[in-house]
């Protein structure tokens, strides 16, 4: 089954708007990460947070990851069309060397 | 390009029939997995190697299917008997494990497999 889900499944914004992502999980995990994929292709990586980090940056990326509420969020700024893809958050559970549990994704469609 | 590759990208058989895959992992990376996505899906664990070991296999992988990694470096993913179910993107992946920390995995493009 899979640990983590994503909310919402679809998010349609506008060019410049800023689209916030959200993912939950079940279990105590090592590190949390978020992917991006476009239609048909392979899996981009985005960021990786680990258990002990808060919040972290990568240019108009933001994430920040609550332990206790065993969920994380990414947010894109400043939204551009080339943004549109699905997301996936990667939970790499407490115990489990490494591979990565994902939910089945939030896709996001930003219109110019 | 030192990137996650994969071959072939694409692969269309009919039921009953042998595949087989090969991922090429960052050449540094001791960890390589493979998962397996179907549409509107997040990927899903299958496998996976450190070094030449294989460490776990999901209960999704049937008997049908059979992964190596025999010299530690590449990987190839061999499905028998193929059935429509197996119709998926299959995805591999690869990291470096260091002092018990695992980093980024890399995904490759993945192949894309259309069973008749």
């Amino acid at each position: 089954s899979q640990q983590g889900e994503e909310d919402p499944q679809a998010l349609s914004i506008q060019e410049g708007e800023n689209a916030t992502m959200n993912c939950s999980y079940k279990t105590s995990i090592n590190n949390l990460q978020w992917y991006r994929q476009n239609s048909g292709r392979g899996l981009v990586h985005l960021i990786l947070i680990r258990s002990n980090e808060r919040e972290k940056h990568s240019g108009r990326l933001r994430v920040t990851l609550d332990t206790s509420k065993k969920s994380s969020s990414l947010l894109i700024t400043a939204s551009r069309a080339a943004d549109t893809a699905s997301y996936f958050c990667a939970t790499d559970a407490f115990g489990n060397a490494g591979k990565s549990t994902f939910g089945d994704g939030t896709t996001l469609t930003v219109k110019p | 390009d030192t990137g996650v590759s994969q071959d072939p990208r694409h692969k269309i058989t009919k039921r009953g029939q042998n595949v087989t895959f090969r991922c090429d992992p960052i050449s540094e990376h001791n960890r390589l997995y493979w998962y397996r996505q179907t549409l509107g899906q997040g990927p899903e664990f299958l496998t996976y190697f450190q070094n030449e070991a294989q460490l776990e296999k999901s209960r999704l992988l049937s008997d049908r299917f059979s992964a190596e990694r025999p010299k530690g470096s590449f990987s190839t993913l061999e499905i028998q008997r193929t059935e429509q179910g197996d119709s998926a993107m299959y995805l591999c992946a690869s990291s470096l494990e260091q002092l018990a920390k695992t980093d980024t995995q890399y995904f490759g493009p993945g192949t894309r497999l259309t069973v008749l």
